[in-house]
């Protein structure tokens, strides 16, 4: 299993800032992956982070608008740049263990 | 591409019945599928994890079934509690990548 703590859980922002959401995974893994959860909808995944790579971004998801950093095997960084109310969402980390997938708690974001 | 729904959207139950929550996919070439449960505003938790070889799990009042071929899968909650209300999604994961696709949820109450 993985235990994975994310941080911050909430915040409230100001449109037009960023924040960084922070992921550590209490083992090392070689992908870590970031999804949205928008209001009343299912999880869309944003991208996959490798150690020492780029991401890989879904159809619809640009690095500009969501940087992801990955520096070692067990923690990586997802970064909502210049935010809008409609980016007011869960932002999920998960990894797979095995075949298994296991999440962080997620970050409530709220964009005013 | 794959997709995944679920039925129903929303079910209220009084506590202690039992119930069926149900999964289908398009695509059967499945690597694994996993049931989650999601407390509101929060992450997921694994509740199941079915590999396509696999026919069902079990987990204390839980039980997950795949049938692959036709692709669906059902999670069985036997004498439901106040507890249970969450929503619970499934997730599958083919053969071609390791993240998920993730179906709609299903809104569970459980009244007292």
């Amino acid at each position: 299993s993985a235990v994975i703590s994310q941080k911050p859980s909430r915040d409230i922002c100001q449109r037009g800032t960023s924040l960084t959401i922070q992921c550590q995974v209490d083992s090392q893994v070689t992908m870590m992956f970031w999804y949205r959860q928008q209001p009343g909808q299912s999880l869309t995944l944003i991208a996959t982070a490798n150690q020492g790579s780029e991401a890989t971004y879904e159809s619809g998801f640009v690095i500009d608008k969501f940087p992801i950093s990955r520096p070692n095997l067990t923690f990586s960084t997802l970064t909502v740049s210049n935010m809008s109310p409609e980016d007011s969402s869960i932002y999920l980390c998960s990894v797979s263990v095995g075949t298994e997938a296991f999440f962080g708690q997620g970050t409530r974001l709220t964009v005013v | 591409k794959q997709e995944v729904t679920q039925i129903p959207a929303a079910l209220s139950v009084p506590e202690g019945e039992n119930l069926v929550l149900n999964c289908s996919f398009t695509d059967s070439a499945i690597y694994n599928l996993q049931w989650f449960r999601q407390d509101p505003g929060k992450g997921l938790t694994s509740l199941l994890l079915i590999q396509s070889s696999q026919r069902e799990q079990t987990s204390g009042r839980l039980n997950a079934s795949l049938d692959k071929s036709s692709g669906r899968s059902t999670l069985y909650i036997a004498a439901s509690q106040p507890g249970d209300s969450a929503t619970y999604l499934c997730a599958v994961r083919d053969n071609y990548g390791q993240n998920f696709v993730f179906g709609p949820g299903t809104r569970l109450s459980v009244l007292p």
